[in-house]
C-alpha cells in the first residue's frame, strides 16, 4: 500500500461505545495529525505528533484519545462521543525537519466518517 | 478575526473563464503557504505550494503579497474538472501546524 489508509472509512456508533480509527502512512514521514472537519467548517487540527511525540492538542475534549505507537501509526481512540462529534476525521502526514521555521507539505488519507448516534 | 480567511462562494464560471480567489491571514510570521483542493466528499490534497516570488504550475498561478497578508490563486482556461472547494493554508504559531480556510467553492460549467 502507499499514501496514507485509515480505517474504517465509515463507522457508526452509539454514545456509549468504544471505537478507535486507525491511520497508517507508508511515505516514511516523521510526523502525522488528526483533523477534524464537520460539515461548513474549515478543518480543525486535533493532534500532533512529531518525531512520535505529542506536541499539540487542540484543547480536544478527553473522549478523544490519541495513541502514535511508532512513526507510520496513528490511532484515535473514541469514547462516550456526542452527536455533534459526527464528522470526517482526517488523518496526515508529513516530513518535518527540526528547527525548521515552515511547516511542510501534508498528505491525507480518505478520511473516516464518523456518525454518532 | 479568523487566522485564514476566504471568500466561501461560490464561482460559478463557463468553461474557458479565467477565475481568481484571494485569501487573507493574520499571522505575520506564517512562512509556508499553500493551496489545497477538497472535492466533494474527498480528502483535501496539494494542489501547489506559494513561493515569495510567485509560482506558476501550467493554467494555475499562485502569488503572495507579505505586505497586505494575503495570497491568491488564478486559474486559467477552467475545464470542468477544476470544480472543487480551494482550501487556503498557512502555518500558523507553530511552525508545523497548518491552519486551513473554510474553503472557496468553484463550479465550472459548460
Amino acid at each position: 500500500e502507499t499514501g496514507v489508509t485509515q480505517t474504517p472509512r465509515h463507522l457508526v456508533m452509539g454514545m456509549t461505545n468504544k471505537k478507535s480509527l486507525k491511520c497508517e502512512q507508508h511515505l516514511g514521514h516523521n510526523a502525522m495529525y488528526w483533523y477534524k472537519q464537520s460539515a461548513k467548517k474549515p478543518l480543525e487540527l486535533m493532534f500532533v505528533y512529531n518525531f512520535k511525540e505529542q506536541t499539540e492538542n487542540n484543547s480536544v475534549p478527553s473522549r478523544f484519545s490519541p495513541e502514535c505507537p511508532n512513526s507510520s501509526h496513528l490511532f484515535l481512540h473514541l469514547h462516550t462521543l456526542q452527536p455533534e462529534d459526527s464528522a470526517l476525521y482526517l488523518c496526515a502526514s508529513s516530513q518535518e525537519e527540526e528547527g525548521s521555521s515552515g511547516a511542510n507539505v501534508l498528505t491525507f488519507g480518505a478520511g473516516s466518517r464518523l456518525t454518532v448516534l | 478575526r479568523k487566522e485564514v480567511e476566504q471568500d466561501p462562494g461560490p464561482f460559478n464560471v463557463p468553461e474557458g473563464a479565467t477565475v481568481a480567489f484571494n485569501c487573507t491571514y493574520s499571522n505575520s510570521a506564517s512562512q509556508s503557504f499553500f493551496w489545497y483542493r477538497q472535492d466533494c466528499r474527498k480528502e483535501p490534497k496539494l494542489l501547489m505550494s506559494v513561493y515569495s516570488s510567485g509560482n506558476e504550475d501550467g493554467r494555475f498561478t499562485a502569488q503572495l503579497n507579505r505586505a497586505s497578508q494575503y495570497i491568491s490563486l488564478l486559474i486559467r482556461d477552467s475545464k470542468l474538472s477544476d470544480s472543487a472547494t480551494y482550501l487556503c493554508v498557512v502555518n500558523g504559531r507553530s511552525s508545523y501546524k497548518l491552519i486551513f480556510g473554510s474553503g472557496t467553492r468553484l463550479l465550472v460549467r459548460p
